[in-house]
């Protein structure tokens, strides 16, 4: 099963450019999250989403933008890319965003961005 | 402010031996912790959690202790094994109405040597 999926990859992003980084989900969990991975620093929450049609901030917010238009699909967008936000990006899922084993999140691949 | 705090970045255990990795939190909110294990290029994957209700959990290998006083928490490997080398996660949770938001520490990277 392929659980989440991330895209792209990896990207070099050029400062002051938009980009929305993909992640798709076919587990149908109602929960929703994305994070970002700085050494020293570990997993930061940026955005989450408690079930389609709502979205919450995080941790470091700032400078990124999230949607959910459906269950299974949460976009990230940074508007106007910092250096700043040179980092590797993850998503998750999980079924709930409340109580215990229903709420174990499970992670993509990531996306490793570069902006210069 | 950092809620919860992996203080060793790293830790080198021989094969077979016991890994012992840490893990301390300041909110007593806090009620949930699962630690994450993640390799290179790949995103973290769940390995165990604990609630606030007990003070251990076994997985097989895989033993986590929650010491709620000290807000401290550790995961034991035993056996150790080359294919446990990767980084570790350990995180925090409300099940309260805040939802499902995980706070993570900051890692170890455990090095498993033959």
């Amino acid at each position: 099963t392929a659980g989440i999926t991330q895209a792209p990859t990896s990207q070099i992003l050029a400062a002051g450019r938009s980009m929305t980084l993909r992640c798709t989900q076919d587990m149908r969990h109602n929960a929703m999250y994305w994070y970002r991975q700085d050494l020293g620093l570990g997993l930061r929450l940026i955005h989450y989403s408690n079930t389609a049609g709502t979205t919450g901030k995080g941790e470091v917010p700032d400078g990124y933008s999230v949607s959910r238009a459906n269950t299974d699909d949460f976009p990230l967008t940074l508007a106007s890319a910092v250096p700043s936000q040179t980092s590797v990006y993850f998503c998750a899922s999980s079924e709930t965003p409340f109580g215990l084993a229903k709420n174990i999140q499970y992670f993509g691949a990531g996306t490793r961005l570069s902006v210069l | 402010d950092q809620q919860v705090k992996q203080n060793s970045p790293s830790l080198s255990v021989q094969e077979g031996r016991i890994s012992i990795l840490n893990c301390d939190y300041t909110n007593s909110m806090f009620d949930y912790f699962l630690w994450y294990k993640k390799y290179p290029a790949e995103g973290p994957t769940f390995l165990i959690s604990i609630s606030s209700i007990k003070d251990k959990n076994e997985d097989g290998r895989f033993t986590v202790f929650l010491n709620k006083s000290a807000k401290h928490l550790s995961l034991h490997i035993v056996p150790s094994q080359p294919g446990d080398s990767a980084v570790y996660f350990c995180a925090a949770a409300r099940t309260d109405n805040q939802g499902g938001k995980l706070i993570f520490g900051q890692g170890t990277e455990l090095s498993v040597k033959p």
